[in-house]
Parts: C-alpha cells; structure tokens; sequence
C-alpha cells in the first residue's frame, strides 16, 4: 500500500523565493495535516483538512504560508515570500477515521538561504 | 500550559534495562491516545495506541490513566535499536504532540 507521498523531499532556495510543498494522502483518508519540526518548537500542527475543507488553521505562521486541498488526493502548502526562518522539515499525515492514528509522509526539509 | 507534556530527556539506559516515559495531557475530552517513535532524520511513526485497559505489544506496554490524564510507554529488555525519540500523541477532533522523549541505549 502506498503511504503519504510528499515532494519534494528536500528543498533549499533563497529568501523571498516561494514554495510549494506537495502531498499525496492515503487513499480513502479523509482528513489531512500540515506539521512543522524544528528542533526548538517540536513537531507544531500548521492546518488540517477534513473531507478537503480546512477546519483548523489557527498554527499557520502568518499570512505567508497558505494551503489548499482542491481534491480528497492532493494538498499543497505554499509559503510566499520565504524566510530563513521557515527552515524546518515538513511533514504531511493523513487519517481515516477520527479515532484512528495519523500516518506521516517522509517529510520536506526546507533551506531557505 | 501545553496541551501535552513530556519530559525531553534525554533517557540513557544500557541493553536489558528497562525504561518508562510518561505523558501528560490538559484536554479531559481527549479521546485516542498513540505513541510514535521517530529515528533521526525521519518521521514520526506510530508504535501503538493506548487503550483504556492497557495493552502490550512484545517488550512494549502502553497504559492509560484518564482520572490523572496521563499516558505512559514501558519498554523492557531494551536494545540499541530502540535509541529513538519517543512522542506520545493525544486525540480530540486532531492529533496534538508531545515534543518527544529522547531514548539512547548503549552497549
């Protein structure tokens, strides 16, 4: 069975350069989850999405990073414009039912120069 | 207050020990609890959820106590491919983390 897929899986640019994370879910999972990881803050929820609609997007940063799930396959998370600051891995999950654990994709590691 | 607290460690332990984190989480409406196990450079990855009545699985038990609402992970006989960090993950309408438990068991 294919887990969460993310692309890319590293990524460094320059600041004020945007980006764009990318994730597949696992098929039939109807709820999806952005996280950041840095080794100051932890593993911190940015947004997630039940049945493609955002439900809570209270850890999103600032008005710089914006995500969408257009279908129940694909989610983004772009950042515009880039900080150094945004430097961190990120990580995609997604669940099926809402007891149920959340798998993770392997994750974006992000350098922003 | 975070919503769920561990103790970072770092947890040093030799092979054969036997070693227990602990969790501690606010939201009495809390509904699932997990553990995730993380190696360096990777993700999160779940090891087992947590049942009211307790559960194990091999060298790992997992209990929970919702009266003092904490979680707790057992790990015995302990061996070096156990060194990870340790999360524990506690449920309402999402999943929020601890910041993890670092475990190193040397030789």
């Amino acid at each position: 069975d294919a887990g969460v897929i993310q692309s890319p899986r590293h990524e460094v640019t320059e600041m004020g350069q945007e980006v764009t994370l990318r994730c597949k879910p696992i098929s039939g999972h109807n709820s999806l989850f952005w996280y950041r990881q840095t080794m100051m803050r932890g593993l911190e929820l940015l947004i997630y999405f039940n049945n493609n609609v955002p439900i809570d997007d209270s850890g999103m940063p600032e008005d710089r990073f914006s995500a969408k799930m257009p279908n129940a396959s694909f989610s983004t998370l772009k950042i515009q414009p880039s900080e150094p600051r945004d430097s961190a891995v990120y990580f995609c999950a997604s669940r099926g039912q809402l007891d149920q654990p959340q798998h993770f994709g392997d994750g974006t590691r992000l350098s922003i120069l | 207050r975070k919503e769920v607290e561990q103790d970072p460690g770092p947890f040093n332990v030799p092979e054969g020990a036997t070693v227990a984190f602990n969790c501690t989480y606010s939201n009495s409406a809390s509904q699932s609890f997990f553990w995730y196990r993380q190696d360096c450079r990777k993700e999160p990855k779940l090891l087992m959820s947590v049942y009211s009545s307790g559960n194990e699985d091999g060298r790992f038990t997992a209990q929970l106590n919702r009266a003092s609402q904490y979680i707790s992970l057992l790990i015995r006989d302990s061996k070096l491919s156990d060194s990870a960090t340790y999360l524990c993950a506690v449920n309402t309408d999402k999943l929020i983390f601890g910041t993890g438990t670092r475990l190193q068991v040397f030789p």
